[in-house]
């Protein structure tokens, strides 16, 4: 069972997109549509931004949004602002009730 | 107020035991099932395992069965991770988070705040 693997930075302007992916296996990803996206700023808990591949919750605004195909997951926030900057990690259900994580992306925004 | 209240901060000594909480209030503790997540310093987050609080079945990651013990007691909405023996290297923030059942999987849709636990000689 290894980390699913997300590139360790990206970056963006105020107002541009940027798509963070989440890569892993045909045992995890590219198995089930049970893909988990969240958000952790500095010295926070975790927040979850999106579930279920491309579901948000109540209160994310609607410039995140999800999707996946095959065995990578995508993360894409547009309109960027400040306060998007953060750290964000896609986790996958991985079979007989586990889960796993991505390494974790740090987003700047420029 | 639906939440997840963990334990404070311990510092350990290498060999001592150690266990942490998670209080859940404002939900029905019994109906969702509770995980733990490490986090080491400056690193991402680490799935550890998960428990039912209402019949206590619990699965762990590969990297982390043996190492840790998960527990629950329902009747006072706490769930519980612990370790017989600290090594340094299981200094890091460990979170508790509730998962939540959709239609199609499940998700983590509650955290706790986290609990620092260091340990040093």
């Amino acid at each position: 069972q290894s980390a699913l693997t997300q590139p360790p930075s990206a970056s963006g302007s105020p107002g541009q997109s940027v798509t963070i992916s989440c890569t892993g296996t045909s045992s995890d990803v590219g198995g089930y549509n049970y893909v988990s996206w969240y958000q952790q700023h500095p010295g926070k808990a975790p927040k979850l931004m999106i579930f279920d591949v491309s579901k948000r919750p109540s209160g994310v605004p609607d410039r995140f949004s999800g999707s996946k195909s095959g065995n990578t997951a995508s993360l894409t926030v547009s309109g960027l602002q400040a306060e998007d900057e953060a750290d964000y990690y896609c986790s996958s259900y991985a079979g007989s009730n586990k889960l796993v994580f991505g390494g974790g992306t740090r987003l700047t925004v420029l | 107020e639906v939440q997840l209240v963990q334990s404070g901060a311990e510092v350990k000594k290498p060999g001592e035991s150690q266990k942490i909480s998670c209080k859940g209030s404002g939900y029905s503790f019994a109906s969702y099932w509770i995980g733990w997540v490490r986090q080491m310093p400056g690193k991402g987050l680490e799935w550890m395992g998960i428990i039912s609080p209402g019949d206590s079945d619990t699965t762990y990651s590969p990297s982390f069965q043996g190492q840790v013990t998960i527990s629950a007691d329902k009747s006072i909405s706490t769930a519980y991770l612990q370790w017989s023996s600290l090594k340094a290297s299981d200094t890091a923030m460990y979170y508790c988070a509730r998962r939540y059942d959709s239609t199609m999987g499940w998700f983590f849709d509650l955290w706790g705040r986290g609990t620092l636990v260091t340990v040093s000689s």
